[in-house]
């Protein structure tokens, strides 16, 4: 069956552009969660959607990041004025059991 | 704040090895602990998940134990190929369908 789904997969941007990564979770699964994997460093949670209850924002690192879901589909996260350290692979992940998609590589020059 | 620590951060073995990765987390107040693989430029797959109130799961080749109350679990697999070489991340969370805290993950490569 398919599996989490993301898109782009690699993504290069000037630095203050907004750019906007989309994941598409498996069919069914109520959870999704977005985490960051900068270079050299372990992932970090971003976000955390469960059904239709209010999202977890806990992990989001600055009010340029916003993510929205609808409902148990697809999911965008949106980063305003990108800057460089924002550069990472953004990873989604479907389920309490976290089956995660391949990741969007963002580059921010 | 929970913290995961794995060590070593990374790891070179012949092929046929016996080894064993290492995941100490600070506050023992965990609900599920899950061992990862990464492979380059791919996203994350699930190997094995231990919920609190287990002491060890297996999976093939593959046996993960947790030891609650030090803090600590180990990932021991056995025979070691080359199709192992990858990146084993440890994840804890602290409540049912929380987000995961993860460490930075052990680098292994197997040679032939």
């Amino acid at each position: 069956g398919a599996g989490v789904s993301q898109s782009p997969s690699n993504k290069v941007t000037e630095k203050g552009k907004d750019v906007e990564l989309r994941c598409d979770p498996i069919s069914g699964h109520t959870a999704l969660y977005w985490y960051r994997q900068r270079l050299g460093q372990g992932l970090e949670f971003l976000i955390y959607f469960q059904g239709n209850s209010a999202p977890d924002k806990s992990g989001l690192p600055s009010d340029r990041f916003s993510a929205e879901r609808t409902g148990e589909s697809v999911s965008t996260l949106t980063i305003q004025r990108t800057q460089q350290e924002d550069s990472a692979v953004y990873l989604c992940a479907s389920s309490w059991e976290q089956f995660f998609g391949p990741g969007t590589r963002l580059t921010v020059l | 704040k929970q913290e995961v620590t794995q060590i070593p951060a990374a790891l070179s073995v012949p092929e046929g090895e016996n080894l064993v990765l290492n995941c100490s987390f600070t506050d023992s107040a965990i609900y599920n602990l899950q061992w990862f693989r990464q492979d380059p430029g791919k996203g994350l797959t699930s190997l094995l998940l231990i919920q609190s109130s287990q002491r060890e799961q297996t999976s093939g080749r593959l046996n993960a134990s947790l030891d609650k109350s030090s803090g600590r679990s180990t990932l021991y697999i056995a025979a070691s190929q080359p199709g192992d070489s990858a990146t084993y991340l440890c994840a804890v969370n602290d409540q049912a369908g929380t987000a995961l805290i993860f460490g930075k993950g052990t680098t292994l490569s197997v040679s032939s």
